[in-house]
Formats: C-alpha cells, sequence, structure tokens
C-alpha cells in the first residue's frame, strides 16, 4: 500500500526556519516525481514545489528563493526547508506523488499524506 | 499562470439527485497533439487530505463509483455526480496540469438538501 506520512510542523515565529518531512512507504521517493501542495486554514489548495526523479526542482512564485525541496534516498524521504517563514505561510502542508509519464512532464497528484500543519504567528 | 475558476461555490443537493460542478480555465488545456485535455478533479471531505477521482477530464480512477463522471473539453469542463449519496458530501477541487504552476480551482462545497 502506497503511504506518504508528513512530519515536522508545528508553531513557529514569523521569519523563523522550519524543515517538514515526508516518509514513503510503498513507493521509491527518488524514482518519482514528488511535491508538496498546502491549504491555508479554510482556504484551497495551492501548488508550492516538485522535485523530479532526474533532481530538476521548480517552485511556486510565492516561496521561491525561501523554500527547498529535496529528497534522502536512504531515508526514502522527501523534504520541504522552510526559510523566512511569513504568516501567509501558515496551512496544512501535504507531501504527494505526482504521476509522472515521460521526462520533464508531471500530471495529477497522487496518493497525498495526510498533511502536516505550520503556523506562522508571534 | 492559469487561473482555474469552478462554480457554483457551494449547493444543496437532496440525496439521489443529480450534482454538477463546472470547472472553467483562463486559457485552453487541450494539448492538440495527443488531444488531451490536462485537468483533474479531487474531492476532499472534512480533515482528509484531497482524493483523485478524474483525470484527462473523464477518466475515472480506479475504485471511484461510476455516479461519478468528468466531461468538457478547451476551458469548460463539469464534474456530476448522478445520484449524490450522504458520503459524497465534501468538497470539490479541479486542477490543471497543462503547464507550471500547476494550479487549482477555488473549491465547490456539495452538502445535502
Amino acid at each position: 500500500e502506497l503511504q506518504l506520512v508528513e512530519t515536522g510542523g508545528g508553531l513557529i515565529q514569523p521569519g523563523g526556519s522550519l524543515r517538514l518531512s515526508c516518509a514513503a512507504s510503498g513507493l521509491i521517493v527518488s524514482s518519482n516525481y514528488m511535491s508538496w501542495v498546502r491549504q491555508a486554514p479554510g482556504k484551497g489548495l495551492e501548488w508550492v514545489s516538485v522535485i523530479y526523479s532526474g533532481g530538476t526542482t521548480y517552485y511556486a512564485d510565492s516561496v521561491k528563493g525561501r523554500f527547498t525541496i529535496s529528497r534522502d534516498t536512504s531515508k526514502n524521504t522527501l523534504y520541504l526547508q522552510m526559510n523566512s517563514l511569513r504568516a501567509e505561510d501558515t496551512a496544512v502542508y501535504y507531501c504527494a506523488r505526482a504521476l509522472s509519464e515521460y521526462t520533464d512532464t508531471w500530471y495529477w497528484f497522487d496518493p497525498w499524506g495526510q498533511g502536516t500543519l505550520v503556523t506562522v504567528s508571534s | 499562470d492559469i487561473v482555474m475558476t469552478q462554480s457554483p461555490d457551494s449547493l444543496a443537493v437532496s440525496l439521489g439527485e443529480r450534482a454538477t460542478i463546472n470547472c472553467k480555465s483562463s486559457q485552453s488545456v487541450l494539448y492538440t497533439s495527443n488531444n488531451k485535455n490536462y485537468l483533474a478533479w479531487y474531492q476532499q471531505k472534512p480533515g482528509q487530505p484531497p482524493k483523485l477521482l478524474v483525470y484527462w477530464a473523464s477518466t475515472r480512477e480506479s475504485g471511484v463509483p461510476d455516479r461519478f463522471s468528468g466531461s468538457g473539453s478547451g476551458t469548460d469542463f463539469t464534474l456530476t455526480i448522478s445520484s449524490l449519496q450522504a458520503e459524497d458530501v465534501a468538497v470539490y477541487y479541479c486542477q490543471q496540469y497543462y503547464t507550471t504552476p500547476r494550479t487549482f480551482g477555488q473549491g465547490t462545497k456539495v452538502e445535502i438538501k
């Protein structure tokens, strides 16, 4: 069974840093396109970042330069390093596999983890 | 960025009746070289992550009940629940995967009347 489990969320002051983790089972993180999607409280879904199986990364403009997506092959885990956090980064952060068929193409998100809540507040 | 706009924001439907959710993209998500619409639909129940329902605009994900169907092409898409069940109460999102950034509609909340 495919399973993604996010950890690392919590309360952090504006300007602070946090690293989220997403441990995978039933799929190999480094062989898949993996993504982070967030959802502010009571709001819709916002794509944050993707890492290709080859290592290429992309970011939403709202987090570019502040967030870094990465992975650890030995731990089969995806990460999101979040720096210079702002109040508007408050959200549940989901990791998800981005279905890919050909190199440099990726489609919908499935499966999703349960999410981890990040609250940026003083 | 492609803007995805759903309508209505919410709707209340009687059990067993049809629910129709619309999604409009600010530009076409039809890739003419393969004639595929790069659009997916998700269902999100309270306290749960989104669940994939439909991809390529009309292909139902394995295990999804056949009362859910997707249709449309180009810029206008529809998710239909043919006979609403109590367990279908949720927020539904469309998502385009034609370009980066991937973008979602604002969501449509479906309730029981």
